[in-house]
């Protein structure tokens, strides 16, 4: 059973408008979590993270917020950018994984439509 | 240069062969990982090595073994490759904290 979702497998945003990418984790023993983007042929690269111990982090036009209680978080993108086409990977890590492994959500393909 | 290379980059294979794929990275980071990419899946860690001398079973290790050559460099091997171990492969590296770092991908395609 999947720990991480993104239950989205798809998002289609109007250039300038906002984009929301959601994510729900199950296990409690999270505490890191990160967004990755993805482009075709390319390995993913580290977007933004936020630690357990916040519920928001802010990094130019991406903003994570963590609901703990709720085991839930999001990535909004303002204003999204034809370029902010790709696939975001939602990715969790947690003390109990010996090495700071990262356990990845399915994915969601965001298009930004000029 | 970029920081994590693999190669082959695509690669396709009949049932039965065994294939190698390698990696190597430039960050000087102790511990590397094999992950592997389905679509609607993410990405599902195979087995991963904190150093030369360690090394550990992922989510997904049956059909996979790897070798870790050296600090900079952990390869992925697959003894009898079969269909459904098609897929995207990534190998990354992170140090201790919370940066990681993924190479560019192995497309790898089994008949």
């Amino acid at each position: 059973d999947q720990q991480v979702k993104q239950n989205s497998p798809s998002l289609s945003v109007q250039e300038g408008r906002i984009s929301i990418l959601n994510c729900d984790y199950t296990n409690s023993m999270f505490d890191y979590f990160l967004w990755y983007k993805k482009y075709p042929a390319e390995g993913p690269t580290f977007l933004i993270s936020i630690s357990s111990i916040k519920d928001k982090n802010e990094d130019g036009r991406f903003t994570v917020f963590l609901n703990k209680s709720a085991k839930h978080l999001s990535l909004h993108i303002v204003p999204s950018q034809p370029g902010d086409s790709a696939v975001y990977f939602c990715a969790a890590s947690g003390v109990e994984n010996a090495g700071n492994m990262l356990t990845f959500g399915g994915g969601t393909r965001l298009m930004v439509k000029p | 240069d970029a920081d994590v290379t693999q190669t082959p980059r695509n690669r396709i294979t009949k049932t039965g062969k065994r294939i190698m794929l390698e990696c190597s990275q430039t960050k000087g980071h102790d511990r590397m990982y094999w992950y592997r990419q389905d679509p609607g899946l993410g990405l599902r860690l195979i087995y991963y090595s904190f150093d030369v001398k360690d090394i550990n079973k992922g989510e997904i290790s049956d059909g996979y073994s790897v070798s870790r050559q050296a600090q900079a460099k952990f390869s992925l091997s697959l003894e009898s490759a079969i269909p459904n171990q098609t897929a995207l492969y990534f190998c990354a590296t992170s140090d201790s904290g919370t940066g990681w770092y993924f190479g560019p991908g192995t497309r790898l395609t089994v008949l």
